[in-house]
């Protein structure tokens, strides 16, 4: 089945730790998105890529970084530099289409001890 | 004024109820729009597309107004299995995929 897989699920991260969260897809999409979305909250852009090599900044992109060396990966760094990471993020791809949707991974909730 | 804006809610509508939420836009250049389900704790998942000349899904209905800037969702004979909220999702042309997402409208359907 063509889809999109996150890992892990649920994530604990320590003081001045950096994390990694996996987003994987299988469904030959070009972009991929990642999304941060809070309690009671919209979902807020944190970067996006359009093709393999080359990704860009969104909204809320500070103590967040990425890479794009697959087209079928897209993992999101949490660095130590992002102050408030609790939250839900979420992981998407879609084509270039603008008629286009999206399709979402099952998330990854990332808790701070 | 927000690129994309939906009311919160929560609507608390009875079984068989018929509800409908609006959603506006501030970009009359948006080209393609969308209305995503986001059950608690889950990832959002596409509902349907809206069409200008509008649509149908079974019980579910959604209509564009490009003169008002604005999308419907209407759901009728509303089921338990409906609360979740429900996420309006816009996107400009001219080259532009990436979308605007509302904050969602909260839809609570109770016995």
């Amino acid at each position: 089945d063509g889809g999109i897989t996150q890992s892990p699920k649920y994530l604990f991260r320590k003081e001045g730790q950096n994390v990694t969260l996996s987003c994987e897809q299988n469904l030959n999409h070009d972009a991929m998105y990642w999304y941060r979305q809070d309690p009671g909250q919209g979902l807020r852009l944190i970067y996006y890529s359009q093709i393999v090599n080359d990704f860009q900044k969104g909204d809320i992109a500070e103590g967040y970084s990425v890479s794009r060396e697959k087209k079928e990966s897209f993992p999101l760094t949490v660095t130590s530099a992002q102050k408030n990471p609790t939250a839900f993020y979420l992981c998407a791809s879609s084509t270039r289409e603008y008629q286009e949707t999206q399709y979402f991974g099952p998330g990854t909730r990332l808790l701070v001890l | 004024r927000k690129e994309v804006e939906q009311d919160p809610g929560p609507f608390n509508v009875p079984e068989g109820a018929t509800v409908a939420f609006n959603c506006t836009y501030s970009n009359s250049a948006s080209q393609s729009f969308f209305w995503y389900r986001q059950d608690c704790r889950k990832e959002p998942k596409l509902l349907m597309s809206v069409y200008s000349s509008g649509n149908e899904d079974g019980r579910f209905t959604a209509q564009l107004n490009r003169a008002s800037q604005y999308i419907s969702l209407l759901i009728r004979d509303s089921k338990l299995s409906d609360s979740a909220t429900y996420l309006c999702v816009v996107k400009k042309g001219g080259g532009s995929y990436i979308p605007t997402f509302g904050r969602g409208t909260s839809l609570i359907v109770h016995p």
